[in-house]
């Protein structure tokens, strides 16, 4: 299955809380999962990724959570700030790894409220 | 720095016309990308190209067409306009992947109104 499933579609967080946002595939062959954020007015710029062999990477106030055996992936936004109000994707690389394709999820407008 | 451009950031269209839409990157990169994005799927890839004149279909390649005469221009084209067409399309590019995973750069988007 060359999915992405992502979820949820929308999310509301009260500044300083968490965000949380969940992928999920079926494709084993997969072996990178970036997620991308999107600003209103943007293209979608690479935020974070991880590899399968890592269970879990962590970059500031984000960090990708990773379960190889559920196929399921997420992004955590700890200390979320009106500044991380955007869309966020993820993706996955389908082979053949050359091509530099990826498949994205849906989705995910985040709003936090001041 | 990184940059792709998109010729135009919107368009209004009538249905039936022929609609073109180019990105150049300046970063030499052999991979580039058109995609829609629509609210609630996502990014979904149309075309993709690995060289000049080289092409290959995506996931939703119906009614679309593309062109990469340059490395650094690719042109998605629409032969003929019509309304479910109405989206924003975005143009991304990589360089030649050699076992690495590599960041897809995206243009800044044509949001495209077809009447």
């Amino acid at each position: 299955q060359q999915q992405v499933k992502q979820s949820p579609q929308s999310l509301i967080v009260q500044k300083g809380g968490i965000s949380i946002i969940n992928c999920a595939y079926e494709n084993t062959a997969f072996d990178y999962f970036p997620w991308y954020q999107q600003f209103p007015g943007k293209g979608p710029a690479l935020l974070i990724a991880i590899r399968p062999d890592v269970s879990e990477k962590k970059e500031g106030r984000f960090t990708i959570s990773f379960n190889k055996s559920a196929k399921q992936f997420s992004l955590h936004i700890m200390d979320s700030q009106p500044g991380d109000s955007a869309t966020y994707f993820c993706a996955a690389n389908p082979p053949p790894r050359n091509t530099g394709k990826l498949i994205f999820g849906q989705g995910t407008t985040l709003q936090v409220k001041p | 720095d990184v940059k792709v451009t998109q010729s135009s950031r919107y368009l209004v269209k009538r249905t039936g016309e022929k609609v073109f839409l180019e990105c150049v990157q300046d970063m030499d990169h052999e991979n580039m990308f058109w995609y829609r994005q629509d609210p609630g799927l996502g990014l979904r890839l149309i075309y993709f190209s690995y060289d000049v004149k080289m092409k290959e279909k995506g996931d939703i390649p119906e009614g679309y067409s593309v062109s990469r005469e340059k490395k650094e221009r690719f042109s998605l084209i629409l032969e003929s306009a019509s309304t479910n067409q109405t989206s924003m399309y975005l143009c991304a590019s990589t360089p030649l992947v050699q076992g690495l995973r590599e960041t897809q750069y995206f243009g800044p988007g044509t949001r495209l109104l077809v009447l």
